[in-house]
């Protein structure tokens, strides 16, 4: 399986943009990047995710490198309530779609 | 819509037991999958259900087991429980393979 490497935690203020890195230089070419959140006591709940092109929903947006090695998680606005461990994945359509989790990105808003 | 419902929440068994924990996905969803999470591993895929047929599994020994209903619903089990089972283990459903998954609460699985 194709690995990701993040950093173990970062911070971030209130209201300023978060930027969460997230590297797979063994990304293949059927590997979408997925991006889930845990909020504390709570299951995972899906972010986004892309392939190659970067995209944007209501709560973050998604840029993709060219070489698809490496991918950001853009947080615009960061609020007290997006504090929570993010885990950038890969899922594999190529291999029945599973999704490993690795060790996550803890993220710490402070107002 | 109603989310993802999990049950028991909490269970507390000894080792040896085994243990049954159930999944009921979001209406509409055809696909399960359950993960178990604990403080020094994380959180780990344990397998993938769709249309009743496991689709994908993780690198967990036979003792794990699961199963999925007509329904959808999903049922997972545990036989001769060890210490080391002891987390939380979720369930996630999707409306198929390969879409985003939605995840419930949990249960919280304890063994002594």
């Amino acid at each position: 399986d194709a690995k990701t490497t993040q950093p173990n935690s970062m911070e971030s203020n209130e209201e300023e943009p978060v930027h969460l890195p997230c590297n797979h230089s063994t990304i293949s070419g059927t590997d979408y990047i997925h991006w889930y959140r845990q909020l504390p006591s709570q299951g995972p709940e899906y972010v986004i995710h892309g392939l190659t092109s970067n995209v944007n929903n209501r709560m973050a947006s998604l840029a993709i490198a060219e070489d698809r090695k490496s991918s950001t998680l853009i947080l615009h606005r960061a609020t007290l309530r997006d504090a929570a461990v993010y885990y950038c994945i890969l899922r594999d359509v190529g291999s029945n779609y599973k999704l490993t989790f690795g060790k996550g990105t803890l993220l710490t808003v402070n107002p | 819509k109603a989310g993802v419902t999990q049950t028991p929440r909490y269970l507390i068994k000894t080792r040896g037991q085994q243990v049954t924990l159930s999944c009921s996905p979001i209406s509409g969803h055809r696909s399960v999958s359950w993960y178990q999470q604990t403080p020094g591993q994380g959180l780990q895929f344990l397998f993938e259900y769709f249309s009743e047929t496991q689709r994908n599994k993780g690198n967990f020994p036979g003792r794990f087991s699961g199963r999925q209903f007509s329904n959808s619903r999903s049922e997972m089990n545990v036989s001769t429980l060890e210490l080391g089972d002891s987390a939380l283990y979720l369930c996630a459903s999707s409306l198929a393979l390969g879409h985003e998954q939605f995840f419930g609460p949990g249960t919280r699985l304890t063994v002594l």
